[in-house]
């Protein structure tokens, strides 16, 4: 079984700054889905930025990139010039590869962003 | 085009009351999934569907039942409501191949009394 692991219950950033929320991940598999997913306090879930095992180029959307290393297993999510908007929860989740019960999505526990004006 | 609608929102129930939680989704997604959030735990995967007809377990399904009779409707039900079942519940649906993200309905916040 995958598990993904979000080692900082809580940061603080202040606003404009950049900040980096990491991720680790246990798995045999060689090709799969990275996700971070955030929930603002509205409690909807909103999908942040995804990357695929086979790329090499690390994944980025606007103000949010990640830092994909497939050897040590690790994607950490990196928020640039951060806005009040960007307080919220953010989770990390896996998905195996295509293939019978591959649709399952694991997630960590969760890191508790706060942006400081 | 709703996307993942929820009902209800908000959900207070006594010890041994059953209930059944809404999830419907128009975006024709094979799979549906349940989940529960609580504080410190992430999501946790209760119930899933890959079609039609097709239900599975996921990491916490006791005390739950899942059924799914089309493609657009998967409801949760809690047989027996213990306070432990106090979470909030989100359903979720995607498709089952490729990269497609998961799409999340607003959730249900459910308070076992």
């Amino acid at each position: 079984a995958q598990t993904v692991t979000q080692s900082q219950p809580e940061m603080s950033v202040q606003e404009a700054e950049t900040v980096t929320l990491s991720c680790t991940y246990d798995t045999s598999e060689n090709n799969y889905y990275l996700f971070w997913y955030k929930q603002p306090p509205s409690r909807q879930m909103i999908l942040v930025i995804r990357q695929e095992a086979y790329k090499q180029q690390n994944a980025t959307e606007n103000r949010f990139s990640v830092n994909f290393q497939k050897a040590a297993k690790s994607f950490s999510l990196k928020i640039s010039d951060s806005q009040l908007g960007d307080t919220a929860m953010y989770f990390c989740a896996f998905r195996p590869p295509d293939g019978a019960g591959s649709y399952q999505l694991t997630f960590g526990k969760g890191t508790k962003l706060s942006v400081i004006p | 085009n709703a996307g993942v609608t929820q009902t209800p929102k908000f959900q207070v129930l006594k010890t041994g009351q059953s209930m059944t939680l809404q999830c419907a989704q128009d975006m024709n997604h094979e799979y549906m999934s349940w989940y529960r959030q609580d504080p410190g735990m992430g999501l946790r995967l209760i119930h899933y569907s890959v079609g039609a007809g097709i239900t599975d377990q996921g990491e916490v399904p006791n005390g739950y039942n899942v059924s799914r009779s089309t493609t657009e409707d998967f409801p949760l039900r809690l047989l027996s409501a213990a306070p432990s079942q106090t979470s909030v519940y989100f359903c979720a649906s995607s498709y089952v191949r490729g990269w497609y993200e998961q799409y999340f309905g607003p959730g249900t916040r459910l308070t076992v009394t």
